[in-house]
C-alpha cells in the first residue's frame, strides 16, 4: 500500500499570508505512460463532504480560486494557499489514486492566527 | 445538475447488515466508476472501495479493512450504486460518501454526496 504522509498536522496563518502543506508518498504516484501524478487535494469543512481542489497534483478544479495551487511530482507534493482568507479555514487532505487501495494523508488543519 | 445522494444509513447492531445506496443524476452514470469513502467521527478520510464503469467490466475493488464483508454493485439502468455491508463492526461507524470518476480520470472526485451516517452499536 502507498502511505501518504502530510505535514504539518496543523498550522495557523495570518489572514493574507501563505499556507504551505506538504504530502509525501511512500512510492511514486507518477504514471510513466502519461506523465501524470495520480494525486489530488481536497478541502473539507466541518459537516461537509470533501471538495476537490487540485487534480493531477497541479491542475486546479474549475471554480477553485487561483490562490490555491499544487506542485510536486513523484513522491513529494505541496499545496499552497496564497493570501489566506477566513473561508479557507478547513482540513486539507491529499489522496493518491495511482493504485488501489487509494490512500489519504492524515489531514492538515488550517486555522487563522 | 450533477448530483449524488446517499441513503440507507442508520443505527445497526454489531454483526448485522446494512445496504447503502448512492443515487446519481445529471450525468451518464454508466460511463463512470463509482467509489465509496468513509469518515469515522473526528477522523480522516478512508477509501472503502470502487466499482469500475461498464466499459471496464464493472468490477469492484475493496480496502483490506472491508474485503469479504462489504460488496459494491451498481444498477446502470437506475443510476444507483450500492454498498452492501455485512458483519458490521463498531469500527465501521462512519459517514459514508460516494463519488464518481470518469474514464482516464475525467471528472474524478469532483462530485460528492452529502454522506449518510452509519452507527454500529449495541
Amino acid at each position: 500500500d502507498i502511505v501518504m504522509t502530510q505535514s504539518p498536522d496543523s498550522l495557523a496563518v495570518s489572514l493574507g499570508e501563505r499556507a504551505t502543506i506538504n504530502c509525501k508518498a511512500s512510492q511514486s504516484v507518477l504514471y510513466s505512460s502519461n506523465n501524470k501524478n495520480y494525486l489530488v487535494w481536497y478541502q473539507q469543512k466541518p459537516g461537509q463532504p470533501p471538495k476537490l481542489l487540485i487534480y493531477w497534483a497541479s491542475t486546479r478544479e474549475s471554480g477553485v480560486p487561483d490562490r490555491f495551487s499544487g506542485s510536486g511530482s513523484g513522491t513529494d507534493f505541496t499545496l499552497t494557499i496564497n493570501n489566506l482568507q477566513a473561508e479557507d479555514v478547513a482540513v486539507y487532505y491529499c489522496q493518491q489514486h495511482y493504485n488501489p487501495p487509494w490512500t489519504f494523508g492524515q489531514g492538515t488543519k488550517v486555522e487563522i492566527k | 445538475e450533477v448530483q449524488l445522494v446517499e441513503s440507507g444509513g442508520g443505527l445497526v447492531q454489531p454483526g448485522r447488515s446494512l445496504t447503502l445506496s448512492c443515487t446519481a443524476s445529471g450525468f451518464s452514470f454508466g460511463d463512470y466508476g463509482m467509489s465509496w469513502f468513509r469518515q469515522a467521527p473526528g477522523k480522516g478520510l478512508e477509501w472503502v472501495g470502487f466499482i469500475r464503469n461498464k466499459a471496464s467490466g464493472g468490477t469492484p475493488e475493496y480496502a483490506a479493512s472491508v474485503k469479504g464483508r462489504f460488496s459494491i454493485s451498481r444498477d446502470n439502468s437506475k443510476g444507483i450504486a450500492y454498498l452492501q455491508m455485512n458483519g458490521l463492526q463498531t469500527e465501521d461507524t462512519a459517514v459514508y460518501y460516494c463519488t464518481r470518476y470518469g474514464s482516464a480520470w475525467v471528472d474524478a472526485f469532483n462530485v460528492w454526496g452529502q454522506g449518510t451516517m452509519v452507527t454500529v452499536s449495541s
